[in-house]
């Protein structure tokens, strides 16, 4: 199984629709970010936690929002899709500031 | 001007090649990540230094921080290493990381 695994891998959704996005980690992390990547830019942060109970806005947090059910799972949710949020997500988790990022192998949204 | 900048944007080598890709940034960090996204979409974590030079296999990775500059080497370049390429800076000692928009390297047998 993957150290980080989300849920699900594509997703086709329509305008004003609600959806979750879902990372579930093995690595025993106590950070977790959500990033989007759009095509010709870098990823960009969405939102990160550094333990449960510990919730923070990134970059480009607006129409997004996440919940931190446990030290192991963190979801993204989509309250009411649109167009412009047609893009690939990622979920990644660290140990500290100092440590490596691993990545989950992303979900293609499409919201038509 | 973004804080991170890559260069080349994209490069096509031959197999066999050495091949390196840049990446200059703007701000004081603490760390510089260097990723490879596989065409498949999924990100792998290659490299993080703050000073110096790594190496893994046929992979190198310096960083100059006086001149806020490294580079990604790779050497006798085969097919398999064609991706995205991607370095990412953490400001400071608890910043979260700033991405460069990548390096897409296509190695042709």
């Amino acid at each position: 199984d993957a150290d980080v695994t989300q849920t699900p891998r594509n997703r086709i959704t329509k305008t004003g629709k609600r959806i979750m996005l879902e990372c579930s980690q093995t690595k025993g992390h106590d950070r977790m970010y959500w990033y989007r990547q759009d095509p010709g830019l870098g990823l960009q942060l969405i939102y990160y936690s550094f333990d449960v109970k510990d919730i923070n806005k990134g970059e480009i947090s607006d129409g997004y929002s996440v919940s931190r059910q446990a030290q192991a799972k963190f979801s993204l949710s989509l309250e009411s899709a649109i167009p412009n949020q047609t893009a690939l997500y990622f979920c990644a988790t660290s140990s500290d500031s100092t440590a490596g990022y691993t990545f989950g192998s992303g979900t293609r949204l499409t919201v038509v | 001007k973004n804080e991170v900048e890559q260069s080349p944007q994209n490069l096509t080598a031959q197999e066999g090649e050495f091949i390196t890709i840049n990446c200059s940034y703007s701000v004081g960090i603490s760390a510089l990540h260097w990723l490879q996204q596989h065409p498949g979409g999924g990100i792998v974590s290659l490299f993080m230094l703050s000073s110096g030079k790594k190496k893994h296999g046929r992979l190198i990775a310096t960083i100059n921080i006086q001149e806020k500059h490294s580079s990604l080497h790779i050497t006798a370049s085969h097919p398999r290493d064609s991706a995205v390429y991607i370095c990412a800076v953490r400001r400071g000692s608890q910043g979260n990381l700033i991405f460069g928009k990548g390096t897409k390297l296509s190695v042709k047998p």
